[in-house]
């Protein structure tokens, strides 16, 4: 069946630094994938979409990469601010259907 | 959330009551989206309309039932048959015409069922 997994802990990290979180699926031939951002209670903000034959994408703080050989994508905070602190999800898109991950929660101390 | 509004944003029913959950969007979308979200665990949709009058169930649609007779509007009941209710639900749009935009989030209705 169709999988698609995060780091399964929260990440803590300190302000200033880059966090990395990891999305891998599993039979999924996914064209794109999407970056979501939820803060607690409410619903998730769209950051960023990255294209199967796009490498990396980046916006301000932020940088996604698209391995489709590894069936992996990786979501980097560079320079993190206590802000930055959130749940991030990973979705795969297909036939205008969003399939998502349970999310990494980050927290960045001051 | 803009343009997408859920209500109420928390719900408390008695089990065995249904419950219907409100999501009407000014965004103009033809596409919206109803999905559940548990502790740990990612959205799961449940029932999504690409457009008005028509509706399919996603991959959690038992004890489930929506209608779609506005474009506008995209209510959601949550039956007695649905057998762990208790959930953030999440609405969501889709503008439609193209498939790389990305989809917008209402603010959600925490269920809470005693």
């Amino acid at each position: 069946s169709q999988k698609i997994e995060q780091n399964s802990e929260a990440l803590n990290i300190q302000e200033g630094k880059t966090a990395t979180l990891t999305c891998n699926y599993t039979n999924y031939s996914p064209a794109y994938l999407q970056w979501y951002r939820q803060d607690p209670g409410r619903g998730p903000v769209f950051l960023l979409l990255i294209r199967e034959n796009e490498k990396e994408k980046r916006k301000e703080r932020l940088k996604v990469t698209f391995d489709t050989t590894l069936k992996q994508s990786l979501f980097h905070i560079t320079a993190s601010q206590p802000a930055d602190s959130a749940t991030y999800l990973c979705a795969l898109l297909r036939d205008y259907k969003l399939s998502f991950g349970a999310g990494t929660t980050v927290t960045v101390r001051a | 959330d803009g343009g997408i509004t859920q209500s109420p944003k928390y719900l408390f029913r008695k089990e065995g009551q249904n419950v219907t959950l409100s999501c009407e969007q000014n965004l103009n979308h033809d596409a919206m989206y109803w999905y559940r979200q548990d502790p740990g665990q990612g959205l799961r949709l449940i029932y999504y309309s690409q457009i008005v009058n028509d509706f399919q169930k996603g991959d959690i649609a038992e004890g489930y039932s929506v209608s779609r007779e506005k474009k506008e509007s995209f209510p959601l009941t949550v039956t007695s048959a649905q057998k762990n209710p208790t959930a953030f639900y999440l609405c969501a749009t889709h503008p439609g015409d193209r498939v790389l935009d990305e989809q917008f989030f209402g603010p959600g209705t925490r269920l809470t069922v005693l």
